[in-house]
């Protein structure tokens, strides 16, 4: 297993534009989390998914925001008409969780988002 | 508001000295994890701790986790320049299932 995988690694795009991330987990986690990395910040939750379940999504996150994961494997997270406090790195990570509570999570390399 | 306060949140020292990185929270976790991070990439695990008091060693690098798990600290032991990077610690706040972060401490090892 080559772990978590993001593409693209980095996208720019103009203001007003769509874009859409992907993100492959490690096969077997059940669990996928999208979080949202400002420079010299901590990663900033957005939303998570538990199968194909998206459970929570942060009340930060605007209606701009949409995340999927159709069959429980790879997610996408959309982003409807960019702005430029849009720029950040959007990370994903998995882990594989049994019951109640968390596990720890792996991360992907992140997709540097830069909208102009 | 900051579930996870880290501090010092930047911290610049001379190799050869020792360092201690503290992750504060009024909420108790049922696990903590510690991360590094380095520039353009994303955090990678270094430990995860899940037993109120619980030690684990990792080479220099010491974690413990509180007794009351509502805390962590990381201790690096003659530090050198190639500890040089972003540490964050992140948790699952007990009864919760999403994994929140701290806002990180900027390590920089001068040689």
């Amino acid at each position: 297993d080559t772990g978590v995988s993001q593409n693209p690694r980095h996208k720019i795009t103009k203001r007003g534009q769509n874009v859409t991330f992907r993100c492959d987990p490690i096969s077997e986690h059940n669990r996928l989390y999208w979080y949202r990395q400002t420079l010299g910040q901590g990663p900033e939750f957005l939303t998570y998914f538990q199968n194909e379940a998206q459970l929570e999504k942060s009340r930060l996150l605007s209606d701009r925001f949409s995340a999927e994961r159709p069959k429980g494997s790879f997610s996408t997270l959309e982003i409807q008409r960019t702005e430029q406090g849009d720029s950040a790195m959007y990370l994903c990570a998995s882990s594989l969780v049994a019951g109640q509570g968390g596990a720890e999570a792996f991360f992907g390399q992140g997709t540097r988002l830069t909208v102009v | 508001t900051q579930l996870l306060e880290q501090s010092p949140q930047f911290l610049s020292i001379q190799e050869g000295e020792n360092l201690t990185v503290y992750c504060n929270s009024s909420s108790v976790f049922s696990s903590l994890q510690w991360y590094r991070q380095e520039p353009g990439e994303g955090p990678v695990l270094l430990v995860t701790v899940v037993t109120g008091g619980e030690v684990k060693k990792l080479k220099r690098l010491t974690f413990q986790f509180g007794d009351a798990r509502k805390d962590s600290s990381l201790h690096i032991t003659a530090a050198q320049p190639g500890d040089t990077g972003l540490y964050l610690c992140a948790g699952v706040i007990q009864g919760a299932q999403k994994l929140v972060f701290g806002q990180g401490t900027r390590l920089t090892i001068n040689p």
